[in-house]
């Protein structure tokens, strides 16, 4: 089955030591995002990529830096992750951007930093 | 600024009827959303709204008009696994994705 897959689904990590969380998508869709949730907030965007066209939120703090190497693979690195960077990360995808399409979420990696 | 307003949380019994209220300021309007997502789960698509009227899908319906900003999901034959968190969300002019905070229903026998 097509889908977006999100490795791990669990992670845990020292303050300040760098972090990465990896997203794949079997979709062929062109569109990749990022999204932060803490609990009982609302996703909040943190980066998406249109093909290889990197676009990052305003907002978005510099300790977070994302790669695209193709179209299937999509990272997320925290550089030196703070007690605040504790959440789930949600990476999604939709087929084009600029349209009604609904985004594919995948399971999300719940992140803990101690 | 944009804004998506929904409950924080509803209460409801097993075999009732439950309606979920959204309101939305946005800069533009290309559609809304209704994800439901459970607990440490990934959202995940319910229904999409472009036009005013009622969308009717099995137990699930949601309701649009763009005039006063507000949508509303409708659950028939609640049942207890539709325990979860239903999230309201907006795509604006530039067609990014507002998001509500989302409503936890709680679903009692």
């Amino acid at each position: 089955d097509a889908m977006v897959i999100q490795n791990p689904r669990y992670q845990v990590t020292q303050f300040g030591k760098p972090v990465t969380l990896s997203c794949s998508q079997t979709l062929n869709h062109n569109v990749m995002y990022w999204y932060q949730q803490k609990s009982s907030q609302a996703p909040k965007l943190l980066f998406h990529y249109y093909d290889k066209d990197f676009n990052n939120e305003a907002d978005t703090p510099d300790n977070f830096q994302s790669r695209r190497p193709n179209t299937s693979f999509c990272f997320l690195d925290i550089r030196s992750p703070g007690l605040g960077d504790a959440a789930m990360y949600l990476c999604a995808t939709s087929k084009e951007r600029g349209t009604s399409g609904e985004q594919y979420f995948g399971p999300g990696t719940r992140l803990t930093v101690t | 600024g944009q804004n998506i307003d929904q409950p924080t949380e509803m209460t409801a019994t097993e075999g009732a009827i439950v309606q979920i209220n959204c309101t939305y300021q946005t800069s533009g309007f290309n559609g809304l959303f209704w994800y439901q997502q459970h607990a440490g789960e990934a959202p995940t698509f319910l229904s999409y709204n472009v036009l005013d009227g009622l969308e009717e899908k099995g137990r699930f319906s949601s309701f649009l008009s763009r005039s006063k900003g507000y949508s509303y999901l409708l659950l028939k034959e609640l049942q207890m696994k539709d325990s979860a968190s239903y999230l309201c969300a907006v795509l604006d002019s530039n067609y990014q994705l507002i998001w509500g905070a989302g409503t936890k229903l709680i679903i009692k026998p």
